[in-house]
């Protein structure tokens, strides 16, 4: 079945890093890819999206580009603030939406001052 | 008020007991999900429904069950509890013309099984 794999965590990075997150998916065709991030306490709230090979989705200065030939879909930002320390989501879906999101196991970001 | 509002935010309970977490949402989707969170295992996916007359199993429904009472609303019981159920638990909704980046998400419910 369809599966989504990101790298483990926890992260640590001084504030103004650079940040990727490597995520990898496996599935039949080309779904559509997700990041969702959950900050301390707070369910999960979508951060970017892409429905296509090749899309560019960019968030809150998040980027990721969904990349068909190595099935991947890595989460980068230039630099990160302290205020983006959260756990990161990666996950995949149909464009149908017949069938639930399908999220890879969450990578914890921590960034300190 | 929240979107999709998860009750209790917080519960212990003790092994055996029954217990009901309840979601309700006002977005108007007819879809609606229960997901469990567990430190580096994800979000795992136990019921979901696409309305009113509809419940599927996820990868995770032993142990437990649900109901969608209306289309607002979807409780998740655990018959029995047992300590292996403790985790984080969440309810959403989506709507179907959006396919991944349509879901709304609770603020989960904190469950611990002593």
């Amino acid at each position: 079945g369809d599966s989504v794999t990101q790298m483990e965590g926890p992260v640590t990075l001084s504030e103004e890093a650079c940040l990727t997150i490597n995520c990898t998916y496996t599935a039949t065709g080309y779904p559509s890819l997700f990041w969702y991030v959950q900050y301390p306490g707070e369910g999960l709230q979508l951060l970017l999206k892409a429905t296509k090979a090749d899309d560019k989705g960019s968030n809150k200065g998040f980027e990721a580009t969904y990349r068909k030939e190595t099935t991947s879909f890595h989460l980068e930002k230039g630099s990160v603030q302290v205020s983006d320390s959260a756990v990161y989501f990666c996950a995949l879906s149909w464009n149908s939406g017949n069938t639930p999101l399908v999220f890879g196991k969450g990578t914890r970001l921590s960034v300190i001052a | 008020d929240a979107d999709v509002t998860q009750t209790p935010r917080n519960r212990i309970t003790k092994t055996g007991k029954r217990i009901m977490l309840e979601c309700s949402q006002t977005k108007g989707h007819d879809r609606m999900y229960w997901y469990r969170q567990d430190p580096g295992l994800g979000l795992r996916l136990i019921y979901y429904s696409f309305d009113v007359k509809d419940i599927n199993k996820g990868e995770i429904s032993d142990g437990y069950s649900v109901s969608r009472q209306a289309q607002a609303k979807f409780s998740l019981s655990l018959e029995s509890a047992i300590p292996n159920q403790t985790a984080l638990y969440f309810c959403a909704t989506s709507d179907p013309g959006q396919g991944g980046y349509g879901y709304t998400f609770g603020s989960g419910t904190r469950l611990t099984v002593v």
